[in-house]
């Protein structure tokens, strides 16, 4: 079965740093890859997705992830943190050995931005 | 548009009760997920549709009854709840439902409490 991992629960960084959110994946195949961010009492939209088409892919909001096979991951990046970044950032996978998309979601790393 | 509503915002019922929760999109998308999100959790999914039937249970209780009466349209009806069913419950839709690269867009959200 797919699975992604996201480490740290909880990622704090200043305004203006480097923003990292770890997501690493478990696959049999090559999967394709989400990163969702959910305000607090809101549903998710969707950052940036893989679709094998690039590893290098741009997504709103100056986001960016890059897909690296060797390291199993999809690495999530904003060069520069602002505050309105604060929320919750969800890694998924979607997997091309089921019918239907199923998405299968991480736990999850809530980002805190200080001023 | 790329908005999925949901009604309504918030639910508290007992355990006797009996309501609906309800979802709209309007961008001609063929498949529509409920997905149900404890707090500090990622969502789960729940049921998937294709062209208006029923493609995916995930092994949900039969207290959780879904229906899609159109393509524009889905309900979760609920009955006989038990307090651990308090949750978010989030409604998505994307293109086609087997369509493992499409985006999910998701809906805010119906916040439920079962007392």
């Amino acid at each position: 079965a797919q699975s992604v991992t996201q480490l740290g629960s909880h990622v704090s960084v200043s305004e203006g740093a480097l923003v990292l959110l770890r997501c690493n994946y478990s696959s049999s195949v090559p999967p394709y890859l989400f990163w969702y961010v959910q305000y607090p009492n809101q549903g998710l939209q969707l950052l940036l997705k893989y679709t094998s088409a690039a590893t290098l892919v741009k997504g709103i909001n100056g986001f960016e992830a890059e897909f690296k096979k060797s390291e199993t991951s999809f690495h999530l990046t904003k060069p520069s943190a602002h505050m309105s970044d604060a929320a919750e950032y969800f890694c998924a996978v979607s997997g091309k050995n089921t019918g239907f998309q199923k998405l299968v979601f991480g736990t999850g790393t809530r980002l805190l931005v200080s001023p | 548009d790329t908005e999925v509503t949901q009604t309504p915002k918030h639910l508290v019922m007992g355990m006797t009760n009996k309501k609906s929760l309800k979802c709209e999109q309007h961008m001609g998308h063929r498949a529509m997920y409920w997905y149900k999100q404890k707090a500090k959790k990622p969502p789960e999914l729940m049921f998937v549709y294709s062209y208006e039937k029923l493609s995916i249970n995930e092994s949900v209780p039969s207290r959780f009854s879904p229906e899609c009466p159109n393509s524009s349209l889905l309900n979760l009806h609920l009955h006989a709840l038990q307090p651990e069913d308090s949750a978010l419950y989030l409604c998505a839709s994307s293109q086609e439902a087997y369509e493992h690269t499409d985006t999910q867009y998701f809906g805010p959200g119906t916040r439920l409490t079962v007392l």
